[in-house]
């Protein structure tokens, strides 16, 4: 079975754009959770979606958004990005609220200059 | 709230040495507890977990026992080879809770000389 799969694996932005990731989660897994990884801050939880609705948000600013479709794949949006939004985000999936255990894609390297 | 507090690296071992990664945790109800690992360049591998008190995970060598007293998770490996080198990190989640995510603890860096 195929893993978590994350679309670009890098990217590069400057200050005010916006961007879009993917995450592909594995198959028949419904839940997807978002984290931002920095070396200040460490690993710290954005939000999960379930359903295509958001069941659970971390402490992030409005700029920070995603959204799920019906076959369970997920994006998030940042929007006017600042410096400080450079890091690796990770996707993870799990087949549902109730499963404890969460499976890692490779992440998403944005850089923000 | 919940939290993970776990042993600051960087850790560098000689190959073939005993492994201790320390990891405590502050929850407020019953959770699961996961060592994850993460290699260069790359996104998060579990590498174990324990989801009840006196439960023992284990994988590729390396095993953590939950302890409910000590509220403790400590992560142990008998004889470290290069490959192992990575960043390990614990974590703990509480399903059943509003709040079913994943929180971490800051990472121990393990370097693995031959």
């Amino acid at each position: 079975k195929a893993g978590v799969t994350q679309t670009p694996r890098y990217l590069i932005k400057t200050r005010g754009q916006q961007v879009t990731l993917s995450c592909s989660p594995i198959s028949g897994h419904r839940s997807v959770s978002w984290y931002q990884q920095t070396p200040g801050q460490g690993l710290q939880f954005l939000f999960e979606y379930f359903s295509e609705t958001q069941r659970n948000k971390g402490n992030f600013p409005g700029r920070f958004s995603g959204r799920q479709f019906s076959n369970s794949r997920s994006e998030m949006n940042v929007s006017t990005l600042e410096l400080g939004d450079s890091a690796l985000y990770l996707c993870a999936s799990r087949l549902d609220r109730g499963t404890d255990t969460q499976y890692f894609g490779p992440g998403t390297r944005l850089t923000v200059l | 709230g919940n939290s993970v507090t776990q042993m600051e690296g960087p850790v560098t071992l000689s190959e073939e040495a005993f492994l201790t990664i320390n990891c405590t945790y502050t929850a407020t109800g019953y959770p699961s507890l996961f060592w994850y690992v993460q290699y260069p360049g790359e996104g998060l591998q579990l590498l174990l977990k324990a989801t009840k008190a006196d439960d023992k995970g284990s994988n590729k060598g390396f095993e953590a026992t939950y302890r409910k007293e000590t509220t403790s998770f400590h992560l142990e490996k008998g004889s470290v080879q290069v490959s192992d080198s990575a960043v390990y990190f614990c974590a703990l989640s509480e399903i059943g809770t509003g709040a079913n995510n994943l929180f971490f603890g800051t990472g121990t860096r393990l370097t693995v000389i031959p």
